[in-house]
């Protein structure tokens, strides 16, 4: 159980297109998911939270006009990636809490990786 | 702010024991959680502290005092697939905050 997925798993675009991926919670609601960033040899960091059915919740230097983020079920967020740039490839990963767990409890999606050329 | 140390690399040999010492600032504390993560995948879980202590899971065990703002996660009889990123995270109001992580290296 507790089983997130990601789609797609790698995405190769051109520079100033958009990208949209997508986190499912397959076997669970998932009232609360996140979504991180890690670039090579770094540490995950959080770009936001969001929410089902309100705005998310951006943190400090992340630019939300840029980091589109949908979450419209309890069981779908998506980030859109707007006008990538080459600096926006990176490892992008999500979680999800469940509705009915411990605060605490978060279980990741497997990542998807964007290069931008 | 949140501030989380760990050392960037280690290397131990095949059936030894290795402790990855984690440090944290954080304006506010639930838990530490440990993940392991292989490269190009998203981290797995592998314990979580809320209270002072140790708490023991099969071959790896982890240690927190909150007190410290201090957590170790140990590794025992080492296995080659133990070669990984450990990552330490605290949690503050379900938001993880990630140290850099660690870079274990077993060898044969």
């Amino acid at each position: 159980g507790a089983v997130v997925s990601q789609h797609p798993s790698w995405v190769i675009c051109k520079s100033g297109t958009s990208v949209k991926i997508e986190c499912r919670s397959l076997d669970f609601q998932a009232t609360t998911m996140f979504w991180y960033r890690q670039f090579p040899k770094q540490s995950l960091m959080l770009m936001a939270t969001s929410n089902e059915g309100s705005k998310a919740t951006y943190e400090q230097g992340v630019e939300k006009d840029k980091f589109l983020i949908n979450h419209a079920s309890l069981t779908l967020s998506t980030l859109t990636v707007t006008s990538a740039h080459p600096e926006d490839s990176s490892f992008y990963i999500c979680s999800a809490r469940p509705r009915a767990s411990g605060k605490d409890t978060q279980y990741f999606g497997p990542g998807t990786r964007l290069t931008v050329l | 702010g949140q501030n989380i140390d760990q050392p960037t690399e280690m290397t131990a040999t095949e059936g030894a024991i290795v402790q990855i010492n984690c440090t944290y600032q954080t304006s506010g504390f639930n838990g530490l959680f440990w993940y392991q993560q292989h490269a190009g995948e998203a981290p797995t879980f592998l314990s979580y502290n809320v209270l002072d202590g140790l708490e023991e899971k099969g071959r790896f065990s982890s240690f927190l005092s909150r007190s410290k703002g201090y957590s170790y996660l140990l590794l025992k009889e080492l296995q080659m697939k133990d070669s990984a990123s450990y990552l330490c995270a605290a949690s503050n109001d379900y938001k993880l905050s990630f140290g850099a992580g660690t870079t274990v290296t077993v060898r044969a």
